[in-house]
């Protein structure tokens, strides 16, 4: 089965800028999606289309992608985006949905 | 607004079944294709199923095929998960999502409890 690989924690000091990637094999034709997810709450969609922020996303979310991995990038981190961070996409055929294992990133 | 309201979540033992509703409501339910997510305790996320927006095709993480059935009744907005022979493994929240034409996860219900316990 397909699977999405993303680091298990990422830490940054307030206002460095963080970077968390997500590796998978059919990334270079499939678009990825970026949900951030804050404790005891639903997701909440950052990025989608691997580089597009939905309305009322802040600047700072950015998305990037080449060849296997596709990154999310948020400048100027601060606490208030501490969250558990999950890539998204789809397997080749485009019927069977993934998400990535999650990224926990803390600000500190 | 749009919301989704999932319902039907509790506790069963092993072996049971157990059936998921999520009412839709804000939105044209029959053009959209819907998902369940699921997130066990301090686990990530994990896709579970897909229904296309008339229920034609149906699609399901390996883990549940053949136990799980999705559904939906376009008449009374509301999407379904069947779920058979219920394992341990099973226990999660779960998640009732709307996909967006751009294959996103745009919407999504606060999420029904699921413990399968002995």
């Amino acid at each position: 089965s397909y699977e999405l690989t993303q680091p298990p924690s990422v830490s940054v000091s307030p206002g460095q800028t963080a970077r968390i990637t997500c590796s998978g094999d059919a990334l270079p034709k499939k678009y990825a999606y970026w949900y951030q997810q804050k404790s005891g709450q639903a997701p909440v969609l950052v990025i989608y289309e691997d580089i597009k922020r939905p309305s009322g996303i802040p600047e700072k979310f950015s998305g990037s992608s080449s060849g296997t991995m596709t990154t999310l990038t948020i400048s100027g981190a601060q606490v208030e985006d501490e969250a558990d961070y999950y890539c998204y996409s789809t397997d080749t055929s485009g019927t069977h949905r993934v998400f990535g294992g999650g990224t926990k990133l803390t600000v500190l | 607004q749009v919301q989704l309201v999932e319902s039907g979540g509790g506790v069963v033992q092993p072996g049971r079944s157990l059936r998921l509703s999520c009412a839709a409501s804000g939105f044209t339910f029959s053009s959209y294709a819907m998902h369940w997510v699921r997130q066990a305790p301090g686990k990530g996320l994990e896709w579970v199923a897909l229904i296309s927006y008339d229920g034609s095709n149906k699609y399901y993480v390996d883990s549940v095929k053949g136990r799980f059935t999705i559904s939906r009744d376009n008449s009374q907005n509301t999407l379904y998960l069947q779920m058979n022979s219920l394992r341990v493994e099973d226990t999660a929240v779960y998640y009732c999502t709307r996909e967006a034409p751009q294959l996103m996860f745009d919407y999504w219900g606060l999420g029904t409890l699921v413990t399968v316990s002995s």
